[in-house]
């Protein structure tokens, strides 16, 4: 069985600050990770994703994450808020194989201040 | 862009009616799934298929069904809506060797 768990449903952080979105996971198999943004009526787009390659991984617009195995953790960070990051982020944890069974956290909305 | 679409991309319907949502995709991806949308549940998986002719249940698949004819659309059914069943769908495709799902824009659908 799986699971993923978001830490903070609501996350508000002033712009130009860091932004730290945390997510655990638990997975029976070596799992596949992934980080989801959500824009206000808008589909989901891919952040960045972990497949048993390097363990910190980099995205887009200035995102990473780092996937810790032993804190069964897959947090995202930004150095620096920017008003465009305020939207909702998933975490999606995923198991390879057959259909790939995969399970969605249930977002955390980020707010920014200017 | 994974050359997804969905149609209708909203919708209201009145209850007992049934509905039907499409998805479409340009790229000949072999996998395809359905979720719903809601507050505070994040995506739920409700069918995917493997396959044309080839579609198996996800974890919220009661009055739902599906079906799958040609490679490139992929169709949602709620045979006779009820409210419960007012949410956002999204249609996302895998590729064969990747591990990342690319999803459509999302049909809204309300049922009254």
């Amino acid at each position: 069985a799986q699971s993923v768990t978001q830490l903070d449903s609501h996350v508000s952080v002033s712009e130009g600050t860091p932004v730290l979105l945390r997510c655990n996971y638990s997975s029976s198999y070596s799992p596949s990770l992934f980080w989801y943004v959500q824009h206000p009526n808008k589909g989901l787009q891919l952040l960045l994703k972990y497949t048993s390659a390097a363990t910190l991984v980099k995205g887009i617009n200035g995102f990473e994450a780092e996937f810790k195995k032993s804190e069964t953790s897959f947090h995202l960070t930004k150095p620096s808020a920017h008003m465009s990051d305020a939207a909702e982020y998933f975490c999606v944890v995923s198991e390879s194989g057959g259909y790939q069974k995969v399970t969605f956290g249930t977002g955390t909305k980020l707010q920014v201040i200017p | 862009d994974a050359g997804i679409t969905q149609s209708p991309r909203h919708k209201v319907t009145e209850t007992g009616t049934p509905v039907t949502l499409r998805c479409h995709q340009t790229e000949n991806h072999r996998y395809m799934y359905w979720y719903r949308q809601d507050p505070g549940h994040g995506l739920r998986l409700i069918h995917y298929s493997y396959g044309v002719k080839d579609t198996d249940k996800g974890e919220v698949s009661d009055g739902y069904s599906v079906s799958r004819s040609k490679t490139e659309d992929f169709l949602l059914t709620l045979e006779s809506a009820t409210s419960s069943q007012t949410s956002v769908y999204f249609c996302a495709i895998r590729w064969d060797r990747g591990y990342e799902q690319y999803f459509g824009p999302g049909t809204r659908l309300t049922v009254t």
